[in-house]
């Protein structure tokens, strides 16, 4: 069964130090992954997806299909960063997203 | 340019009911797409709707079922409703190829 792993419930580091969230699947298609961010009372939102290969408020993803791992990163942690991140998984075939636990992002000044 | 909304963003039922939860999509959009969170866990797929047709579901229940209107609103309906059944419901509309969600605040059901 398709799957999608966040490791860490909990990250916590401190403002200036470098970030990486990670994020591992299992499938057997070719995937579509993405990383979604809710900030404090706000709503989800899509921060990038893989195809894109853009740098989304300093955070970068790469799609490493050998691994199968598409870990976030962002060399300089900010205060603003802190919120729950979630990686998710697109299905080539329904465009049903499966969706990774979360893992919750505390940037410490 | 509207965003999705979802009524109603609190509610309390007690087991054995049923509930209607209303998503209004985002202004463009023609698929919808709901999801169940739990306390601690990330948004579960219940289903997703295309053109008023549902084309793709998860591992929910018969019980859980929904709709699509004409103007690519949505409903959510939970019949025979169990305590594991609360949590926070989350509307999403997108266009179909694209994949990106836009979500609505959601609605948060707590069954007692």
């Amino acid at each position: 069964a398709q799957r999608v792993t966040q490791p860490e419930k909990l990250l916590s580091v401190f403002k200036g130090a470098p970030v990486e969230l990670k994020c591992n699947y299992s499938y057997s298609g070719s995937p579509e992954l993405f990383w979604y961010v809710q900030y404090s009372r706000q709503r989800l939102q899509l921060l990038l997806r893989h195809i894109s290969r853009e740098s989304i408020k300093g955070f970068t993803a790469d799609l490493n299909k050998g691994e199968t791992s598409f870990h976030l990163k962002k060399p300089f942690a900010q205060e603003e960063d802190s919120a729950m991140y979630y990686c998710a998984l697109r299905e080539d075939s329904n465009y049903q997203l499966i969706w990774g636990a979360g893992t919750k992002l505390i940037i410490k000044p | 340019e509207t965003g999705v909304t979802q009524s109603p963003t609190h509610l309390i039922k007690t087991r054995g009911q049923q509930v209607t939860l209303r998503c209004s999509s985002q202004s463009g959009h023609n698929t919808v797409s709901w999801y169940q969170q739990a306390l601690g866990q990330g948004p579960q797929f219940i289903f997703q709707y295309y053109r008023e047709e549902e084309n793709g579901r998860g591992n929910f229940p018969p019980r859980f079922s929904g709709l699509q209107f004409p103007n690519y609103s949505s409903e959510l309906n939970v019949n025979a409703l169990e305590l594991d059944d609360s949590a926070l419901y989350l509307c999403a509309s997108s266009n179909r190829q694209s994949g990106e969600l836009f979500f609505g605040e959601g609605s948060r059901l707590t069954v007692l």
